[in-house]
């Protein structure tokens, strides 16, 4: 079990580019989840998949974000036009399995828009 | 309805102290509680979870109690130790997608 692993662990960015974060859950795992975490807050969902099927999309996912997840086993994370508001720590978390599972966290990739 | 409350936002506790920590939900329909304990710079790591079947579930200093009724669940941290310092976030999961809805997060820290 290597774990849940992300990259790159920093970004730094100007207003108005594009940034690309990549994950690579657990092995086997059929599930993977995006979080966003801003300062002193507890992650908030962003979308999950189900192997390469994205089946759920929250509301704070603008048209600017979009999520891949090929062949069900690393997934992509695209921020188009990055704006202040999208700094924060970008989580992956990956689990296996039917109903409500433990969901194993990487250490997340940490965007910073100047 | 999609709320976890957590508290306190902060705990100072003495090494060898019990450590406790609070979180309230209304939606009937969760089925799991997890428990994360998160580091700066790190990821959550998962340290116990439960389910509602149960009332209590302990693994080794870490204990959930669980109380349906009340739509309550705690984390006890026996003999608290410095290297427990860190952000602990409760959160709550029901039907597909299964995902998480955090707390707020508590800041612990346990003086040597």
């Amino acid at each position: 079990d290597t774990g849940v692993s992300q990259d790159p662990r920093h970004k730094i960015t100007k207003r108005g580019q594009n940034v690309t974060f990549r994950c690579d859950p657990i092995s086997e795992h059929n599930r993977l989840y995006w979080y966003r975490q801003t300062l002193g807050q507890g992650p908030e969902f962003l979308t999950y998949f189900q192997n390469e099927a994205q089946l759920e999309k929250s509301r704070l996912l603008s048209d600017r974000f979009s999520a891949e997840r090929p062949k069900g086993s690393f997934s992509t994370l695209e921020i188009q036009r990055t704006e202040q508001g999208d700094s924060a720590m970008y989580l992956c978390a990956s689990s296996l399995g039917a109903g409500s599972q433990p969901q194993h966290f990487g250490d997340g990739t940490r965007l910073s828009i100047l | 309805q999609q709320q976890v409350k957590q508290s306190p936002q902060s705990l100072i506790v003495q090494k060898g102290g019990i450590s406790i920590i609070n979180c309230a939900y209304e939606n009937t329909a969760f089925d799991y509680f997890p428990w994360y304990q998160q580091f700066p710079g790190k990821g959550p790591a998962l340290l116990i979870a439960i389910r509602p079947d149960v009332s209590e579930k302990k693994e080794g200093r870490f204990t959930i109690s669980f109380n349906k009724s009340a739509k309550q669940f705690s984390l006890h941290i026996m003999d608290s130790q410095p290297g427990d310092s860190a952000t602990y976030f409760c959160a709550a999961s029901s039907y597909s997608p299964y995902k998480y809805i955090f707390g707020t997060g508590t800041r612990l820290k346990v003086l040597a």
